[in-house]
């Protein structure tokens, strides 16, 4: 079965500052799929970033980066030039590449504070 | 497009009631999906479908039922509903194609307590 970590249960970080957000996992596939969800206090999930395994190039989406480390199973999320908006939970998520079978399993989150 | 729908939006139940929590997507996708989230903890993954018609167990399925008789809605029944089922629900959805074939969309969750 696969495993998400997320190691830091809480950060803060001043606003305009970069920060970034760690996270490994365990599988013993070779062709997935890794995501960073942020849920605001408004409850929703939003999907921020995507990760697909067999793309060397490291996923970015204007202000989020990732750094995905294969070998290491590791998947962390920068966030440049932080903004008071970016105050929410965040999740790191992995699916596996199976055909009927997209299924994500969620770390336990972490709560990022963006400070004024 | 409203996206995936969830009603209630909160709901207080007895020990021992049954409901229907509903979820509806209008953007014709064919898989969608049940989630608990606990306090503290990331989403776990009740039921899935894959289409209408098809249903499959997730990772924490005991005390809940599902059925899929049109693409758009997607219910999740609670029988006898016990305390350890107070949880925040949520829905999602999926296109099967490319290029989002794989991003969950979610529905704004539905907050349930179980007295």
């Amino acid at each position: 079965a696969q495993t998400v970590t997320q190691s830091q249960p809480e950060m803060s970080v001043q606003e305009a500052e970069t920060v970034t957000l760690s996270c490994t996992y365990d599988t013993s596939e070779s062709n997935y799929y890794l995501f960073w969800y942020k849920q605001p206090p408004s409850r929703q999930m939003i999907l921020v970033i995507r990760q697909e395994a067999y793309k060397q190039q490291n996923a970015t989406e204007n202000r989020f980066s990732v750094n995905f480390q294969k070998a290491a199973k590791s998947f962390s999320l920068k966030i440049s030039d932080s903004q008071l908006g970016d105050t929410a939970m965040y999740f790191c998520a992995f699916m596996k590449h199976v055909p009927g079978s997209e299924k994500l399993v969620f770390g336990k989150g972490m709560k990022l504070t963006v400070n004024p | 497009n409203a996206g995936v729908t969830q009603t209630p939006k909160f709901r207080i139940l007895k020990i021992g009631q049954s409901m229907t929590l509903q979820c509806t997507q209008d953007m014709n996708h064919n898989y969608m999906y049940w989630y608990r989230q606990d306090p503290g903890m990331g989403l776990k993954l009740i039921y899935y479908s894959v289409g209408a018609g098809i249903t499959d167990k997730g990772e924490v399925p005991n005390g809940y039922n599902v059925s899929r008789s049109t693409t758009e809605d997607f219910p999740l029944r609670l029988e006898l509903a016990a305390p350890s089922q107070t949880s925040v629900y949520f829905c999602a959805s999926s296109p099967n194609d490319r290029p989002s074939f794989n991003e969950q969309f979610f529905g704004p969750g539905t907050r349930l307590t179980v007295l």
